[in-house]
This record gives structure tokens, sequence and C-alpha cells, in this order.
């Protein structure tokens, strides 16, 4: 079936530092969504990446999505601990009807 | 704010005792879904449904069963709790689109002593 890998697993930063986090699949996707989760909370969607080489921005987040849809990052400038929570990538199985989670990166940030 | 609820939100039970988590979700969503997680870590999907009497098991082999009656509950059984069920077991839901984004719940923390 289809996977999506997401790196790093964990990633330490100091606030006011910058963050990535990375999607990669073997095969080309029809979109990818971005979830964030909280400590103790559940996954809230972030935002939807669907044409080719397309970004978005959300304040400080940037995502893009790669040339051959196999690839997408979130890129967070000047960290805060706001911050702080796990980032799921997401992109829709072949038949459209259910959303494979990458592992997510772990975002934690020292003030 | 979506409108998918999940009770109990947490659980402490002895082992052998038969539990249910509840779902349920008021947005006329076909596909539901539950996962299940350890703190910070993957989601492992252990059910999904998508529509009524509509069942299948997910990637992650789960001794838990699930019904879908109607379509806004979808609740989830442990016939004999264990410790190695203590986790915690997010429900969602989607649309029928393609594009549409999916609905967790808060989740429920089952403890299993």
């Amino acid at each position: 079936g289809q996977q999506v890998m997401q790196i790093p697993q964990y990633q330490h930063v100091q606030e006011g530092e910058d963050f990535t986090t990375y999607c990669n699949s073997s095969t080309t996707l029809s979109n990818i969504q971005w979830y964030k989760q909280r400590p103790g909370g559940h996954p809230v969607f972030l935002i939807q990446l669907v044409k080719s080489g397309e970004v978005k921005k959300q304040k400080r987040l940037t995502f893009q999505f790669g040339e051959a849809k196999k690839n997408s990052s979130l890129h967070i400038t000047a960290t805060q601990t706001t911050d702080v929570g796990t980032y799921f990538c997401a992109a829709l199985n072949n038949a459209g009807n259910m959303l494979t989670f990458g592992g997510g990166t772990r975002l934690m940030v020292k003030p | 704010e979506a409108d998918i609820y999940q009770t109990p939100r947490y659980l402490v039970i002895g082992t052998g005792k038969k539990i249910t988590l509840e779902c349920s979700q008021t947005m006329g969503h076909d596909k539901m879904y539950w996962y299940q997680q350890d703190p910070g870590m993957e989601l492992h999907l252990i059910h999904y449904s998508y529509g009524v009497n509509s069942t299948e098991k997910g990637d992650l082999s789960s001794e838990s069963t699930v019904s879908r009656i109607r379509t806004e509950h979808f609740p989830l059984t442990l016939e004999s709790a264990r410790p190695s069920h203590t986790s915690q077991y997010l429900c969602a839901s989607r649309p029928a689109g393609l594009s549409d984004t999916q609905y967790f719940g808060p989740g429920t923390r089952l403890t299993v002593l």
C-alpha cells in the first residue's frame, strides 16, 4: 500500500530558530494535507496542497508541494513555544477514501 | 469547530473488563476511522467504515471490534481489556469528497491495570 515517510522523527530547537519537516512518497500524490497535534491533544488540520510546486503560507508556516508531487515540506520561521507539538503529513490513497499519515515529526522548542 | 465527540475522555479499568469507547459525529460524514496512538507517536489505523453496515480492519491488528449501525455513531469495543491495550484512541471522520479534511475527536485515554 501507499507509504508516506516523514523526517525527522524528533527535532529540538531553541526558540527563534527555524524548523523544517519533510514528507516523502514513492508514488505521485493527488494532494497532501498537514496536521498539528499539540501535546495531549488531537490532530488538527492545518492546510492542503493540491498543485505541483504549490506554496502556501500561514503566518510563520510555509508549506510546499514538490514539482513531482512526491514530496512536501513544512517550514516554520522563528519558532515559538506555541509551535510545540507533532506535525503530521497525510496523503490520500489511490481510491481517494483514506488518508495515509506519515509518522510525524515531534517538535520541541526550548525557551 | 468539528462536531465529533468521544466518551469517555479518560478511562482506567482492570484487566478482563469489557469496555466500549463511544464516538459520534453530527456532520453526516460517511467515512469514520479509529486510530490508536501512544503519546506523540504515530497514528495507527485500527478500524474504518465507509458507511452504515460497513466496517473494515485497519493496518494495525487490534483485538477490538467496531459497529456502524447509524451514520453518526461508530463505537469501539474491547471484550476483555489487557494492559497492552493501554493507549490513546482517536476517532475521526471525513466527508465524501477527495479534497476534504479529516476531523478528529478529542480522544479517549485508556489505562488498563
